[in-house]
């Protein structure tokens, strides 16, 4: 399995804090990315990163900001929590792009808005 | 935009039985991957097809890639209940990023 870890495993928040979701890897793999997973519409890209401070927006990018300040750490933050927010979080990593772009997925964040 | 299209979205079979998966779009993909994700757990890579018309086997899990790259199908042989799990097809096209169908549930019974 590829080393990726994500913490917290769970958190139970109210409307309108801050949340930041930490995903740590050990494969010193370029591409990070954030997911979130609900029923009915599958795995959704929110941001993506390929390299040391350089990220882009993906499908579901509102309300959500990512950092990327060492190869092995992406952070997830929601900047004012929102109940539609609640969702399961993954982190996934890649070696690289092109045709393939096999991604590794971490075990997840399940996150509740309340 | 859904790119990909699973079908179908639930299955429940028991075990010994043979089942397949589907995974259309109209768009041509590079590549395609297959996932298998596990309750409480994150997707996890079964294979990658690459070429058109690439068949490729995993002990009783068929994969093929359509001739024209559009579409894939996962066909399980005498499926045991370990199968149990959430497939997913994921298509790269150009850049970074990776689109996923939104599933198949295979729930197999003893």
């Amino acid at each position: 399995d590829a080393g990726i870890t994500q913490s917290p495993r769970h958190k139970v928040t109210e409307t309108g804090t801050p949340v930041t979701l930490r995903c740590h890897q050990t494969e010193n793999h370029r591409y990070m990315y954030w997911y979130r997973q609900d029923p009915g519409h599958g795995l959704r890209l929110i941001h993506y990163s390929y390299g040391v401070k350089d990220t882009d927006k993906g499908e579901v990018s509102d309300g959500y900001s990512v950092s990327r300040s060492k190869t092995e750490d992406f952070l997830l933050t929601l900047e004012s929590a929102t109940s539609s927010q609640t969702s399961v979080y993954f982190c996934a990593i890649s070696g690289g792009g092109g045709s393939y772009n096999e991604q590794f997925f971490g075990p997840g964040t399940r996150l509740t808005v309340l | 935009t859904q790119l990909l299209e699973q079908s179908p979205q639930f299955l429940s079979i028991q075990e010994g039985e043979n089942l397949t998966v589907y995974c259309n779009s109209s768009s041509v993909f590079s590549s395609l991957q297959w996932y298998r994700q596990e309750p409480g757990e994150g997707p996890v890579l079964l294979v990658t097809v690459v070429t058109g018309g690439e068949v490729k086997k995993l002990k009783r899990l068929t994969f093929q890639f359509g001739d024209a790259r559009k579409d894939s199908s996962l066909h399980i042989t005498a499926a045991q209940p370990g199968d149990t799990g959430l497939y997913l097809c994921a298509g790269a096209q150009t850049g970074y990023a990776l689109n996923f169908g939104k599933g198949t549930s295979l729930l197999v019974t003893p």
